[in-house]
């Protein structure tokens, strides 16, 4: 098993509607886990952690759900912008090292 | 100025041949990484280091090394490249006294073909 898993998608969504798409994660004792986000072929960067309580960064929403060891990230009001590859990022071991899931695509279409 | 840079971003070589990925950052961060990107996959972690004199392998170490030459400085070595060591390879770094502990600060990435 994997041990961060995510579905590959694609998803694609028209402006401004709301897609969403979960992440599972092997290890119940893990403690940190992030949505990173990857544009063709660049680098990942940080879009937002997850915390216990779940968490909003703007149109973006994350939560955690410890009994079935999943994340979530959910986009509001999909921008064109928003076109990426999100990557599902779990301190597995919690020991600084991080295990990245293959990434969700989503394509936000005119 | 990008605070994490590569060199070379883009390499084509031949299988046999030894090639170095330079890794370079100002953030001030002790902890650098190489992971390599493939298709379909995610990315996986070569080796780490968590400071100068500490040097680590990751999930996949065969076939590289690696040389810690001093805070700022983390390159990566194929001793004899092959073809499936095509691949994404970036490097990244972290900050253990930072207010987020875990989060990787990544750089542009080097494209690596291996004919």
């Amino acid at each position: 098993r994997k041990e961060v898993e995510q579905d590959p998608g694609p998803f694609n969504v028209p402006e401004g509607a709301t897609v969403a798409f979960n992440c599972t994660y092997s290890n119940s004792a893990s403690q940190s886990f992030f949505w990173y986000r990857q544009d063709c072929r660049k680098e990942p960067k940080l879009l937002m952690s997850v915390y216990s309580s779940g968490n909003e960064d703007g149109r973006f929403t994350a939560q955690l759900n410890r009994a079935s060891q999943y994340i979530s990230l959910l986009i509001r009001d999909s921008k064109l912008s928003d076109s990426a590859t999100y990557l599902c990022v779990v301190n597995i071991r919690n020991d600084y090292k991080l295990s990245f899931g293959a990434g969700t695509t989503v394509t936000v279409r005119a | 100025d990008a605070d994490v840079t590569q060199t070379p971003r883009n390499r084509i070589t031949k299988t046999g041949k030894r090639i170095m990925l330079e890794c370079s950052q100002t953030k001030g961060h002790d902890r650098m990484y190489w992971y390599r990107q493939d298709p379909g996959l995610g990315l996986r972690l070569i080796y780490y280091s968590f400071d100068v004199k500490d040097i680590n392998k990751g999930e996949i170490s065969d076939g590289y090394s690696v040389s810690r030459q001093a805070q700022a400085k983390f390159s990566l070595s194929l001793e004899s490249a092959i073809p499936n060591q095509t691949a994404l390879y970036f490097c990244a770094t972290s900050d253990p006294q930072g207010v987020s502990t875990d989060t990787q600060y990544f750089g542009p990435g080097t494209r690596l073909t291996v004919l």
